[in-house]
């Protein structure tokens, strides 16, 4: 099946800094890619749908200036959490449609990010 | 507005016994449905979906039914097994490709 891989799976940064969180398809092209935000014991939060070559769209209450998403390549998108603070800590998991619309979501492995 | 909805946080069932998910939705454009499983710290894996032309659909232990005049689905697995355990979302879409809304999620625990 689809692979969809995303880098660092954790991450610990201090507060004010900016941290960035990458999406990989392994083996398909992704016009498209979705970002969900997951806090503890709660469900999968959509972000913003990264668009290749074209800005992204972001959710109802999502800064875009806060979450700065990157869709330069069809297997590439970034995720940069701006000037992060404690409470941008969360797992993020990205995801991409696999082959040909199939419905199918695949995700990455998510990452953990922690600000101190 | 929570257009997809799991209201059972937790379920706990034994070993080989038959575990039963339920979701429910509210937007009645939707018409695929998708079950995936998280384990902690992980992203979530796909189970097994179905369109609304359909009512059931089988695949191994895994099995999704589909009511669409209740707006209800449910994932059913038999013989649960303890490598279950997970936390179960369903999730709905207008068309299929489109983007998901997820539920809350279920946390299952088969014990040995």
């Amino acid at each position: 099946g689809a692979v969809v891989s995303q880098h660092p799976s954790r991450v610990i940064c201090k507060s004010g800094t900016s941290v960035k969180i990458e999406c990989r398809s392994l083996d398909f092209q992704a016009t498209t890619m979705f970002w969900y935000r997951q806090f503890p014991k709660q469900s999968l939060m959509l972000m913003a749908t990264s668009n290749e070559g074209s800005k992204a769209t972001y959710e109802q209450g999502v800064e875009k200036d806060k979450f700065l998403i990157n869709h330069a390549s069809l297997t590439l998108s970034t995720l940069t959490v701006t000037s992060a603070h404690p409470e941008d800590s969360s797992f993020y998991i990205c995801s991409a449609f696999g082959h040909a619309n199939t419905g199918e979501l695949f995700f990455g492995e998510g990452s953990r990010l922690t600000v101190l | 507005d929570q257009q997809v909805k799991q209201n059972s946080p937790s379920l706990s069932v034994q070993e080989g016994r038959i575990s039963i998910l339920n979701c429910d939705y509210t937007n009645s454009m939707f018409d695929y449905f998708l079950w995936y499983k998280k384990y902690p710290a992980e992203g979530p894996t796909f189970l097994i979906s179905i369109s609304s032309i359909k009512d059931k659909n089988e695949d191994g232990r895994f099995t999704v039914f589909l009511n669409k005049s209740a707006k209800h689905l449910s994932l059913h697995i038999v013989p649960s097994q303890p490598g279950d355990s997970a936390v179960y979302f369903c999730a709905a879409s207008a068309t299929s490709g489109s983007r998901l809304t997820f539920g809350e999620g279920t946390q299952l625990t088969v014990n040995p």
